[in-house]
């Protein structure tokens, strides 16, 4: 059981580029979601998944797009990637299918660099 | 929108001593408070959470305590220890506008030995 998992877990891009996180889970959690994380700003929403064949924007979502591939899989998309796309991404799971009223399980992180 | 503010940003104590760091939110029916910890480098991992319904919850030396008139929640860690050293976060489930969590901007939680 390795929880979430995210690829890649270092990139760099140049200005312009474009990439796709991936992210998956084998606990058979229903809800998936997409953070960033900056110094001194926390966690923010970028994209969440309430259940399958469901996306939803979070706080923060332009300059991306997701896709829940199936009920494992929710990818993040940077399509130009900008240097104020420099960040560490998280992505999670939880159990339950449309709320976020319970524990959040967080994948390793990824770290981005735009140059 | 929620909007979560999370006092200190950093808070410096001596190894047994308590430590306290607290919450605002602004949205009335928010009615979920995860508290998450994440050590350096590592992944954030729940710790605690309360809902609306209870005004008190503990577990071993952490305990979290929420006051909905005034909308502000606070986790309390006593006889800290080194390992308790990390960022804190504390969340406010927002369901007014899409059910999801708002976080905090964290508390870097420095434990002197």
């Amino acid at each position: 059981n390795a929880g979430v998992t995210q690829t890649p877990k270092f990139q760099v891009l140049k200005t312009g580029q474009s990439m796709t996180l991936q992210c998956a889970q084998d606990m058979n959690h229903n809800s998936m979601y997409w953070y960033r994380q900056d110094p001194g700003m926390g966690l923010r929403l970028i994209y969440y998944s309430a259940s399958e064949g469901t996306t939803d924007k979070g706080e923060v979502p332009n300059g991306y797009n997701v896709s829940r591939l199936n009920k494992r899989e929710f990818s993040l998309r940077l399509e130009s990637a900008a240097p104020s796309q420099t960040s560490v991404y998280f992505c999670a799971s939880s159990e339950k299918s449309g709320g976020a009223t319970d524990t959040q399980y967080f994948g390793p992180g990824t770290r981005l660099t735009v140059l | 929108g929620e909007n979560v503010e999370q006092h200190p940003s950093t808070l410096s104590v001596q190894e047994g001593d308590s430590a306290v760091i607290k919450c605002t939110y602004s949205d009335s029916a928010s009615n979920y408070f995860p508290w998450y910890k994440q050590e350096l480098g590592k992944r954030p991992q729940l710790i605690i959470d309360i809902r609306s319904n209870v005004g008190e919850k503990k577990d071993q030396r952490i305990a979290v305590t929420l006051n909905k008139t005034a909308k502000h929640f606070s986790l309390h860690i006593t006889e800290t220890q080194p390992e308790d050293s990390a960022v804190y976060f504390c969340a406010a489930h927002q369901e007014t506008s899409g059910s999801r969590l708002t976080f905090g901007e964290g508390t870097q939680l420095t434990v002197n030995p």
